[in-house]
């Protein structure tokens, strides 16, 4: 059974990167694509993008200027950066894995962790 | 690409059934097998319980059940219990692509 945990500061300033590590257990970093999702408080689930450890990627287009998503297969972990925050990147971030990626079905995700973006 | 149409919050009793839809474009819901669910509870990640339609992963109860008409995916709770009060999300592939676009969420209310 796949495991994940999100990791990285809760506070971030305007204009900043903001950057997540999401560390993968139970299953193999090569077996699966990586996404990451957010949640506004109060608000729905936003799609931000996709990595495989091939390489091959996918980004929500309103954020793709911004989004860099990593595989690092020697430490079992993928990342999420997002440059030049506003109090709108203010969310729970979510890593996830496609429980079957051809049908976009999320079956693995993280329990979440909350960024705020403040001065 | 706009987010899937749900309705904002819908309640029934405990036994009753109730429906959730899903509406969305010839682009994305109607396009698409690629139709999922999620359950939210408060404070919780989401939970799949619903893909491609109508199939449930292993270990989802089976009062759980989906369908798809048109640009409209539906899903549906029969038996309603108190822990099926959450957030339900749907989400869809956008046809021909991997970009993945959400529903708005649902309040399930059991009263």
């Amino acid at each position: 059974q796949v495991q994940l945990q999100e990791s990285g500061p809760g506070l971030v300033k305007p204009s900043e990167t903001l950057s997540l590590t999401c560390v993968v257990s139970g299953g193999s970093i090569r077996s699966y694509y990586w996404t990451w999702i957010r949640q506004p408080p109060g608000k729905a689930l936003e799609w931000i993008g996709y990595m495989h450890y091939t390489g091959n990627t996918n980004f929500n287009p309103s954020l793709k200027s911004r989004v860099t998503i990593s595989v690092d297969t020697s430490k079992s972990r993928f990342s999420l950066e997002l440059s030049s925050v506003t109090a709108a990147d203010t969310a729970v971030y979510y890593c996830a894995a496609y429980f079957d990626f051809w049908n976009g079905s999320l079956g693995y995700w993280g329990q979440g962790t909350l960024v705020t973006v403040s001065a | 690409q706009s987010a899937l149409t749900q309705p904002a919050s819908v309640s029934g009793s405990p036994g009753q059934s109730i429906t959730i839809s899903c509406a969305g474009t010839s682009s994305d819901v109607g396009g698409s097998n690629s139709v999922s669910w999620y359950q939210q509870h408060p404070d919780k990640a989401p939970k799949l319980i619903i893909y491609e339609v109508l199939s449930r992963p292993s270990g989802v109860s089976n009062r759980f059940s989906g369908s798809k008409s048109g640009n409209t995916a539906s899903l549906t709770i029969s038996g309603l219990q108190a822990e099926d009060e959450a957030d339900y999300y749907c989400s869809s592939y956008v046809s021909g692509t991997t970009y993945v676009v959400f529903g708005g969420g649902t309040k399930m209310t059991v009263l």
